[in-house]
């Protein structure tokens, strides 16, 4: 089964922190988009950032990064300068062009002040 | 941004009738759509892949004679969950995709729905 892994189910970072997620993904394909959603208590999928397989440049959003390793099929998210509202539930997903979105099982994040 | 629309964002209904749940893309042309169930502090299932003027594909142990999605313009897809059960109780989560292939996907807001 082509999966997506996120080992760690809870995380928690102090605000101005910075914090890494982790995932890893099974694929047999080639070309793929990766993805990290967040899903904060409102339960809206919020978009935070997409890589595309087989660009080797990491993707980068304002405070959020992810070190992606095409051969270790890994995909983590960096989120620096943590704040209050960065507080939720992330998840790693991947597909390939057209298809459904495969998550992993999701971590959530808590943020403390 | 591209939107997209689910309707309603909850529904309470008693065991046995039908609920019928709506997912929009209102700015743009979804020639597929996806339906997901996510139970609390769970991750997204996918259900079933909506593709306009056909029928759906439905993922390996979902019902499709309870589940019954249509997708019947390119802006539109429904998903009606017949004679529900308490145990149907979930959010159901729709997304949809722009018919350029590298698009990425956009999802509603989700609805939840309670059976009693």
């Amino acid at each position: 089964a082509q999966t997506v892994t996120q080992s760690q189910p809870e995380m928690s970072v102090q605000e101005a922190e910075t914090v890494t997620l982790s995932c890893t993904y099974d694929t047999s394909e080639s070309d793929y988009y990766l993805f990290w959603y967040k899903q904060p208590p409102s339960r809206q999928m919020i978009l935070v950032i997409r890589q595309e397989a087989y660009k080797q440049q990491n993707a980068t959003e304002n405070r959020f990064s992810v070190n992606f390793q095409k051969a270790a099929k890994s995909f983590s998210l960096k989120i620096s300068d943590s704040q209050l509202g960065d507080a939720a539930m992330y998840f790693c997903a991947r597909n390939q062009a057209g298809t459904a979105l495969i998550f992993g099982k999701g971590t959530t994040l808590s943020v403390s002040s | 941004g591209a939107v997209v629309s689910q309707h309603p964002s909850w529904v309470i209904c008693k065991s046995g009738t039908s609920v019928k749940i709506e997912c929009r893309s209102l700015d743009f042309q979804a020639t597929t759509m996806f339906w997901y169930r996510q139970f609390p502090k769970q991750s997204l299932m996918l259900m079933a892949t909506s593709n306009e003027g056909s029928k759906a594909t439905y993922e390996q142990g979902v019902e499709k004679d309870k589940f019954l999605i249509n997708h019947a313009s390119l802006t539109l897809s429904t998903l009606t969950v017949t004679s529900a059960h308490p145990e149907d109780s979930s959010f159901y989560i729709c997304s949809a995709s722009n018919v350029g292939l590298s698009s990425p996907l956009h999802f509603g807001n989700g609805t939840r729905l309670t059976v009693t």
